[in-house]
């Protein structure tokens, strides 16, 4: 089936260490992203990539860090630069977009990750 | 800014009775409109998108956009307690929004059985 896998389920880290949470799609859409989740906030983009070795930053990616060097997989990384990690990462992928409509945005399962 | 409000609720619904939630944006370009169910603890799913002013019927529930208003809605008709879950409202960016979708906060909604 096809689908969006997100590793770890969870992740705990000690504060100063980078994490990598992956996430790898099999559904052939272009368009990936990252989300981030806190109680209360909704979710807000961190990274989003419409092609393979290109990415732009959405609204909080400082802190973070991605690659997009397959179309399958766009891991994200959090560096210990970023303030407050402890979130619900959700990992999303679409069509392409182009001209006026967007396609919907399919989520992962999500990566839970506990920095203390 | 680009913003997407919803009331946060909890918004409570009797079993079998309509649930109605409703979200205002900001961006007057926007045309692209998406509704998802969240469980608690789990990543949303999508329920409906609509594009064109009116109503979109699918199932038991029915997306209604107003872009003059600036204001999307969705009902649920037959409520269930399986219905009880965060419903997050989600609007693209004027242009084409190439940089994914503005997410509201949600409406937490339950229903009583």
């Amino acid at each position: 089936d096809g689908g969006i896998t997100q590793s770890p389920k969870y992740l705990f880290r000690k504060e100063g260490q980078n994490v990598t949470l992956s996430c790898e799609q099999n559904l052939n859409h272009d368009a990936m992203y990252w989300y981030r989740q806190d109680p209360g906030q909704g979710l807000r983009l961190i990274y989003y990539s419409q092609i393979v070795n290109d990415f732009q930053k959405g609204d909080i990616a400082e802190g973070y860090s991605v690659s997009r060097e397959k179309k399958e997989s766009f891991p994200l990384t959090v560096t210990s630069a970023q303030k407050n990690p402890t979130a619900f990462y959700l990992c999303a992928s679409s069509l392409k977009t182009g001209g006026f409509y967007n396609s919907p945005l399919h989520f992962g399962n999500g990566t839970r990750l506990t920095v203390t | 800014q680009k913003e997407v409000e919803q009331n946060s609720g909890p918004l409570s619904v009797p079993e079998g009775a309509i649930a109605s939630l409703n979200c205002t944006y900001s961006d007057r370009g926007s045309q692209s409109f998406f509704w998802y169910r969240q469980y608690s603890g789990k990543s949303p799913e999508l329920i409906m998108f609509i594009y064109s002013n009116g109503d979109k019927e699918d199932g038991r529930f029915t997306a209604q956009l107003n872009k003059a208003s600036q204001y999307v809605s969705l009902l649920i008709r037959d409520s269930q307690p399986s219905d009880s879950a965060t419903y997050l409202c989600a609007v693209n960016h004027s242009g084409g929004g190439a940089d994914g979708l503005t997410f509201g906060k949600g409406t937490h909604l339950i229903i009583q059985p």
